[in-house]
């Protein structure tokens, strides 16, 4: 089945740092998506990018959509503690029914 | 409700007992997911309603998880005779429709001892 490649699988970093993470694929995507999950609590979508080459930002948070569309990339700018979490990226093949997700970059902020 | 609702958010039960997850989507999605996920792990897909049907149950491990939904609205997933690799976070979303960007619950932590 498809499969997407995520990393850094974790990251420690310093507070005011820039983060920068990515997912991979050999399927194309016609949809990709960033999620952040917080300790017991489910994923929360962040970005949605919908067509190839699309660079969409929310807040410090900037992500792009391949112009393969077989990749993505987030990056998060000057790092907060609130920042600390899981972050997934989420593809959607056209006409699929399910995302298929990465395994997940979990950030630490040493303060 | 304004988001997808799980309940109960914790449960704790002894091996070989049957548990039951509840999940109240967001009003008006039709479509509606399970994903488990272990300790520290990505996102297990289980199974995927769209309306009352399961196109998908591709991802439910066992012959002894299996789910529901009623209504087009509420989810219950059960699993029989709990063992401890059951023990995970069992979270539930829902989309507009099949094949959209999900919204999630907080999940079900299960702890099986």
């Amino acid at each position: 089945g498809q499969q997407l490649n995520q990393s850094p699988q974790s990251m420690f970093i310093q507070e005011g740092e820039d983060v920068s993470m990515n997912c991979t694929s050999s399927s194309i995507f016609n949809t990709w998506l960033w999620y952040k999950q917080d300790p017991g609590e489910g994923p929360v979508l962040l970005i949605a990018l919908y067509k190839a080459g699309e660079l969409t930002s929310n807040g410090r948070l900037t992500a792009q959509f391949g112009i393969t569309r077989k990749d993505s990339f987030l990056n998060i700018s000057a790092s907060i503690p609130s920042d600390v979490g899981i972050y997934f990226c989420a593809g959607l093949i056209q006409g699929a029914q399910k995302l298929v997700f990465g395994q997940g970059t979990r950030l630490t902020i040493n303060p | 409700g304004a988001g997808v609702s799980q309940s109960p958010s914790n449960k704790v039960t002894e091996k070989g007992k049957d548990v039951e997850l509840r999940c109240d989507p967001i009003s008006g999605h039709t479509a509606l997911y399970w994903y488990r996920q272990s300790l520290g792990q990505g996102l297990e897909f289980l199974i995927y309603f769209q309306g009352n049907s399961a196109p998908d149950k591709s991802g439910l491990p066992s012959d002894r998880f299996s789910a529901e939904r009623t209504g087009g609205s509420v989810s219950t997933l059960t699993i029989q005779r709990t063992q401890q690799e059951d023990s995970a976070v069992y979270l539930c979303a829902s989309s507009l429709r099949g094949g959209e960007k999900l919204f999630f619950g907080s999940g079900t932590q299960l702890s099986v001892l």
